[in-house]
């Protein structure tokens, strides 16, 4: 299995464009997870989805983010305008259910995101 | 939510066995505790769960005292490539919203 494949790996942008990251989880996972991850914060959950539905979104840190996941082996995340602040790692990760007693998460590569 | 206490960073030479601590004092009854690495420029790597006294695998062995109030991951003989950042995390099932927080840097020396 190839893993959980993120593009693109880096992306620089302006402050003020929007920037879409893209995330392909593995193959038969139920449950799609988007992070953001800064030496400040540490690695935060962003938000989650189970089914392709959006499950808990709590952790969106404001309207200019946005996630979709309009198929089982796609997912976005949207940035609206983006801003300096928003410069981070940002990993997508999946799994097959949602129990403790699992194997975990199964985490991308990551986007290092740099805005200008 | 149970909150983690783990030591910011470690040193250890190669070949040592390395014993990384984590706290959990309001660690609930659902929960498990669990273990990711991470290195540079990639993801975070599950690496062990368990619930109480000891579980080990291929790559580390996790022992937790009867009050589960704390835990500890051992990784035998450690090398190089061993360095990481390692993170402790208390997880029950059907809830996500945990934050890694800063993990312990583990720094292997030659």
């Amino acid at each position: 299995d190839a893993g959980v494949i993120q593009s693109p790996r880096h992306e620089v942008t302006e402050m003020g464009q929007e920037v879409t990251l893209r995330c392909k989880p593995i193959s038969g996972h139920d449950y799609l997870f988007w992070y953001r991850q800064t030496m400040m914060r540490g690695l935060e959950l962003l938000i989650y989805f189970n089914n392709n539905v959006p499950i808990d979104d709590s952790g969106m840190p404001e309207d200019r983010f946005s996630a979709k996941m309009p198929n089982a082996s796609f997912s976005t995340l949207k940035i609206q305008p983006s801003e300096p602040r928003d410069s981070a790692v940002y990993f997508c990760a999946s799994s097959l259910g949602l129990g403790p007693v699992v194997t975990g998460k199964f985490f991308g590569p990551g986007t290092r995101l740099t805005v200008l | 939510l149970a909150k983690t206490t783990q030591p910011i960073s470690m040193d250890s030479y190669e070949g040592q066995e390395v014993n990384i601590t984590c706290s959990h004092n309001n660690i609930a009854t659902n929960d498990y505790i669990t273990w990711y690495q991470q290195f540079p420029s990639q993801g975070p790597r599950f690496i062990i769960q368990g619930y109480k006294t000891k579980v080990t695998n291929e790559v580390a062995s996790l022992f937790i005292p009867a009050d589960r109030k704390s835990s500890t991951l051992s990784l035998p003989r450690v090398s190089l490539s061993d360095t990481a950042v390692y993170y402790c995390l208390v997880v029950s099932g059907g809830y996500q919203k945990v934050t890694f927080g800063t993990g312990t840097k583990l720094q292997v020396i030659p």
